[in-house]
């Protein structure tokens, strides 16, 4: 069973555009979401977090806007550039732990 | 610094075979897992160790084995690997462990190893 259910599964955005991508839970013990970059042969790295009790966490052209009562959070990529052409995975974890539990994964393509 | 270290980056098995996955890591990091990759299930946690001599399962464990003998490395050992097992392995690092706010722990990724099973 899933516990971080992410969509889409691929999204196609032209250069300069805005991507969104969306992420729901059920677990309301979760106390940490990020959002980890994957490039293709790569390993995932860290791209940007947040904690529950905070509502939108903005880092240069990514942004997270959080909805604690709706259970969903989600990653806004303003001005998109096909540098950001990559796999995205949202994440979440329960207090004191180290493990993720991992969404599916948005495979993001931006058109020049 | 090289992070955290896989090897082999491929290998190819038949049904049966037996092999052993390495993971290195050279941050003094307490924690380590692996998880694996696969199309439309995203990462799921296998095992994972809190600190040397210290192990325990993830999501899918079923067919895979660790140990922590050193804080440094984090092997994982398909006993009789079977092509469910096909998949891309990725090991991953944390500084810290047990504290309240878990965001204080970043996972630092491997590249990760691309398994056959024929």
């Amino acid at each position: 069973q899933q516990q971080v259910k992410q969509s889409p599964q691929s999204l196609i955005v032209q250069k300069g555009g805005i991507s969104i991508i969306n992420c729901a839970y059920e677990n309301t013990a979760f106390d940490y979401f990020p959002w980890y970059q994957q490039f293709p042969g790569k390993g995932p790295a860290l791209l940007i977090a947040i904690r529950p009790d905070v509502s939108e966490k903005k880092e240069g052209r990514f942004t997270i806007s959080f909805n604690k009562s709706a259970k969903q959070f989600s990653l806004h990529i303003m001005d998109s550039q096909p540098g950001d052409s990559a796999t995205y995975f949202c994440a979440a974890s329960v207090p004191g732990a180290n493990n993720l539990f991992f969404g599916t994964g948005t495979r993001l393509t931006v058109i020049p | 610094n090289a992070g955290v270290t896989q090897t082999p980056k491929f290998q190819v098995l038949k049904t049966g075979q037996s092999m052993t996955l390495q993971c290195a890591q050279d941050m003094n990091h307490e924690y380590m897992s692996w998880y694996r990759q696969d199309p439309g299930m995203g990462l799921r946690l296998i095992h994972y160790s809190v600190g040397a001599g210290i192990t325990d399962q993830g999501e899918v464990p079923n067919g895979y084995n660790v140990s922590r003998s050193t804080t440094e490395d984090f092997p994982l050992r398909l006993l009789s690997a079977a092509p469910s097992q096909t998949s891309v392995y990725f090991c991953a690092s944390s500084p810290r462990t047990g504290n309240t706010y878990s965001g204080a722990n970043v996972l630092t990724f491997g590249a990760g190893s691309r398994l056959t099973v024929l």
